[in-house]
């Protein structure tokens, strides 16, 4: 079935570091794939999103490519700030499949120290 | 524009009583509503969905339920709480649209005890 493999956390960076959240996916149709984030005690919000192959959502500095190739949507910041500290998620929505839900990766930890 | 409410923002229950979490959208119509739970130190695991008034559909087999019963309103429900209900429960909804991603809200912290 459908799935998002996403790197483990903690991930923790000094503040202007760059950084990479590796995300890979499994689908068998035409998946939409999505970067959420979630600040300490609240819900979690879009970052960006990309529909088709070779789109690049970006937002607030962050940056992900839909590589078909790969099966990769990894997020990318090139200076962090202590701001960034949340959980990210990695997600995917697969119109063309069997399932037509938004299924999650596991989260991964960001920690940006000063 | 459209906003989500979810409550309480947290809840400590003991074991065997009930449950009740509300969660309501304002802006839209027609919503597609979720609810998922949080567990500590993993992703988030799809619990119900609805598709429109008196529609649940549930993903996985647990102690919960939800209903929905106006279009706006989505329940999460349970009659007796088990320890491995603790969590952290977030509602959702999106619009009908191809590729609209999802609106959560802030959560609710269920501890039992």
């Amino acid at each position: 079935g459908d799935s998002v493999t996403q790197m483990e956390g903690p991930v923790t960076l000094s503040e202007e570091a760059f950084l990479t959240i590796n995300c890979t996916y499994t689908a068998t149709g035409y998946p939409s794939l999505f970067w959420y984030v979630q600040y300490p005690g609240e819900g979690l919000q879009l970052l960006l999103k990309a529909t088709k192959a070779d789109d690049k959502g970006s937002n607030k500095g962050f940056e992900a490519t839909y590589r078909k190739e790969t099966t990769s949507f990894h997020l990318e910041k090139g200076s962090v700030q202590v701001s960034d500290s949340a959980v990210y998620f990695c997600a995917l929505k697969d119109y063309g499949g069997a399932t037509n839900k938004l299924i999650f990766g596991t989260g991964t930890l960001l920690a940006v120290q000063p | 524009s459209q906003t989500i409410h979810q409550w309480p923002a947290t809840l400590v229950q003991p074991v065997g009583s009930p449950l009740s979490l509300e969660c309501t959208v304002e802006g839209t119509s027609n919503p597609n509503l979720y609810w998922y739970r949080q567990a500590a130190g993993r992703g988030l695991q799809l619990l119900f969905y609805s598709v429109g008034i008196g529609q649940i559909s549930s993903e996985v087999p647990q102690n919960l339920s939800a209903s929905r019963p106006q279009d706006r309103q989505f329940i999460l429900s349970s009659k007796k709480l088990l320890l491995s209900d603790s969590g952290f429960y977030l509602c959702a909804w999106r619009s009908r649209e191809i590729s609209s991603p999802l609106h959560f809200g802030n959560g609710t912290r269920l501890t039992v005890t």
